[in-house]
């Protein structure tokens, strides 16, 4: 049984482009998350979707990130014009339903900016 | 606000001896706790669950205690192993309420098994 897939594993930019991580959840989960985690810390929620809708998106800063869960492939959280202060590791979770359902994780996307 | 937090950041112990990890929550609303363990460089990885209207539940070689009263959860390793040396993390969410979606983690609690 494929876990949740995310990818790229590292990705690196120079201040000012635009991040692209991708996240396929596991089979048969129809409930994606995002969380951000910054060294010797624990997980901060970004934003929760279901197919083509955002549930909860009360983590995820006003200005310059975007996700969102299309009816095909798979989830993308974007952030435009990336500062130094977005580097830090993005971790894709899915589940089966919303609720009382374990979220299971993906190995992450580490992100460096320059 | 609402927070979920650690008592004791790092945890030594002898392969063998059991663990025990605990976690403090403050908010009263949360009715749903998870455990989770997270190796370097990988995603966290789910240990057990457990709902508010339970008190205990077991695993393979785990137990999860919930503590209603005091906002208490702790995570007990049966016979540690050296591959049980990881970061873990409690995380809760109001899943009856309008964050269900929403986990909240504490900080984590570094946990090494010597041989």
């Amino acid at each position: 049984n494929a876990g949740v897939m995310q990818n790229p594993r590292h990705l690196v930019r120079r201040r000012g482009q635009e991040a692209r991580l991708r996240c396929s959840p596991m089979k048969g989960h129809s409930h994606v998350y995002w969380y951000r985690q910054l060294p010797e810390e624990g997980l901060k929620f970004m934003v929760y979707l279901q197919k083509e809708n955002i549930i909860d998106e009360s983590g995820m800063p006003k200005e310059r990130f975007s996700a969102e869960f299309p009816k095909e492939g798979p989830s993308i959280l974007r952030i435009q014009q990336v500062v130094r202060g977005d580097s830090a590791a993005y971790f894709c979770a899915s589940s089966l339903g919303g609720g009382r359902e374990p979220q299971h994780f993906g190995d992450g996307t580490r992100l460096s900016i320059l | 606000g609402e927070s979920v937090g650690l008592h004791l950041p790092t945890l030594s112990v002898q392969e063998g001896d059991n663990s025990i990890i605990n976690c403090a929550y403050s908010n009263s609303a949360s009715d749903y706790f998870i455990w989770y363990k997270q190796e370097s460089g990988k995603g966290p990885q789910f240990i057990i669950d457990i709902r508010s209207n339970m008190d205990k539940r077991q695993g393979q070689r785990v137990t999860v205690l919930l503590n209603k009263t005091v906002k208490h959860l702790s995570l007990q390793i049966a016979a540690t192993q050296p591959g049980d040396s990881a970061v873990y993390f409690c995380a809760e969410s109001n899943a009856g309420g309008t964050s269900y979606g929403k986990l909240t983690f504490g900080q984590g609690t570094i946990l090494t098994v010597h041989p």
